[in-house]
């Protein structure tokens, strides 16, 4: 069993959907994190969460919405996307944000395709 | 602006022969530096960590730091075909936050 597990791990979607991405973590950890990876870029810190109180919010568009109901949890619901939002989406989890932060433990992703 | 910078790549090396990846920071307040391998298709797994200025050896890799040059680098020993992946170099300052490069490719050739 893997630690993070993320659903759906693709998701095609037009530009009026609304859907929502999954992550689950089985390692007792209590930091949760969103980053985006698009092609030939450094991967970008979206939501970052600590007992599940948000912490970071990196100037993400509202279009992209994150929700963390328990330190296992970790939705991004996502609505009226752009052709441009097209990526992986990788969640991670660390022990927390003092100790162990730089260590992430990450999801397999879900591919997003934004049509 | 926290930048981590990387050769894109592709680095080419035989198999059993020793690979080299550098990586330059532009945060002097960087402290915590790590390297993480992705294969294609996968996610990227932390196989390195290094706090401190000097070599750290874990099996075939060794991580060298020299906080003055503000350079991490990575070497991999007797480098292996399963050893083909993107390498991320990723630095942490005093918060939490890790500022990630955007990788080299390695191909080993058997």
């Amino acid at each position: 069993e893997t630690g993070v597990t993320q659903t759906p791990r693709h998701l095609v979607m037009g530009m009026t959907n609304k859907k929502s991405l999954k992550c689950e973590q089985h390692l007792g950890h209590n930091a949760m994190y969103w980053y985006k990876q698009s092609a030939k870029k450094p991967l970008e810190l979206m939501f970052v969460y600590s007992l599940e109180e948000r912490v970071e919010n990196n100037s993400v568009p509202s279009r992209f919405s994150p929700e963390c109901p328990n330190s296992s949890h970790l939705f991004l619901h996502l609505h009226t996307l752009q052709p441009e939002d097209s990526a992986l989406y990788l969640c991670a989890s660390s022990q927390g944000l003092a100790s162990g932060a730089g260590e992430l433990f990450f999801g397999e992703g879900s591919r997003l395709t934004v049509l | 602006q926290k930048e981590v910078e990387q050769n894109s790549g592709p680095l080419s090396v035989p198999e059993g022969a020793i690979a080299s990846l550098n990586c330059t920071y532009s945060d002097r307040g960087s402290q915590s530096f790590f390297w993480y391998r992705q294969y294609s298709g996968k996610s990227p797994e932390l196989i390195m960590s290094i706090y401190s200025n000097g070599d750290k050896e874990d099996g075939r890799f060794t991580a060298q730091l020299n906080k003055a040059s503000q350079y991490v680098s990575l070497l991999i020993r007797d480098s292996q075909p399963s050893d083909s992946a993107t390498y991320l170099c990723a630095a942490r300052g005093n918060d939490y936050k890790l500022s990630f490069g955007a990788g080299t490719t390695v191909t080993v050739r058997a």
